[in-house]
């Protein structure tokens, strides 16, 4: 099955400092990748949807300027916790479809911020 | 925003025993899947549900889903402990959109 990868795996962060989260799909190309977050004891929450060239969408709620998107190639989606604070705390995981049904979940990466 | 609801949130049962869960959902569809999830872990794809089906097997699971009602219900047969996770229905709009999750029903297998 196809293959998406999430890097880091996880992370700890002091408040105010930046963290990228990588999503790659290894073995398909992706022109969307979407990503979520899931808080402990939750469901997954859909945060944005990244379209390779252009602008990210998000939901409602979810701060732009905040989660920063960036889909620079058809493999490659990141999402950019700036100035995290202990709230931003979660799991976030990326999706990326291979043939607009499935879906394929990366692992996801569980934030820390102290 | 959260899409459907799953009933019950949490299930207990003992190994061997029939699994059944159900989700709700609000707007109309083009497919309907079902994920597991392992405590702190990623999803896994259990299996994909279009709205035209009425019923779907793979392995120990049945799916089915009732469009005139926006429900689908999950049944994994003869479980095992290995089965302990959440499981979470999630529904697309349209092919390749965006998944709107339920909020999961955490099922435990006791041996």
């Amino acid at each position: 099955g196809a293959v998406v990868s999430q890097h880091p795996s996880r992370v700890i962060c002091k408040s105010g400092t930046s963290v990228k989260i990588e999503c790659r799909s290894l073995d398909f190309q992706a022109t969307t990748m979407f990503w979520y977050r899931q808080f402990p004891k939750q469901s997954l929450m859909l945060m944005a949807t990244s379209n390779e060239g252009s602008k990210a969408t998000y939901e409602q709620g979810v701060e732009k300027d905040k989660f920063l998107i960036n889909h620079a190639s058809l493999t490659l989606s990141t999402l950019t916790v700036t100035s995290a604070h202990p709230e931003d705390s979660s799991f976030y995981i990326c999706s990326a479809s291979r043939d607009q049904e499935t879906q394929y979940f990366g692992p996801g990466t569980r934030l820390l911020v102290l | 925003s959260q899409q459907g609801e799953e009933d019950p949130q949490a299930l207990s049962i003992q190994e061997g025993e029939n699994a059944t869960m159900n989700c709700s959902y609000k707007t109309s569809i083009n497919n309907l899947q079902w994920y597991r999830q392992n405590s702190g872990r990623g999803l896994v794809h259990l299996i994909l549900i279009r709205s035209n089906e009425r019923e779907k097997h793979s392995g120990r699971l049945r799916v089915t889903l009732d469009t005139s009602k926006k429900s689908s219900s999950l049944l994994i047969t003869a479980s095992r402990a290995a089965d302990t996770a959440s499981y979470f229905c999630a529904t697309a709009y349209q092919a390749g959109t965006a998944l709107i999750f339920g909020k999961g029903t955490t099922l435990s297998v006791s041996s």
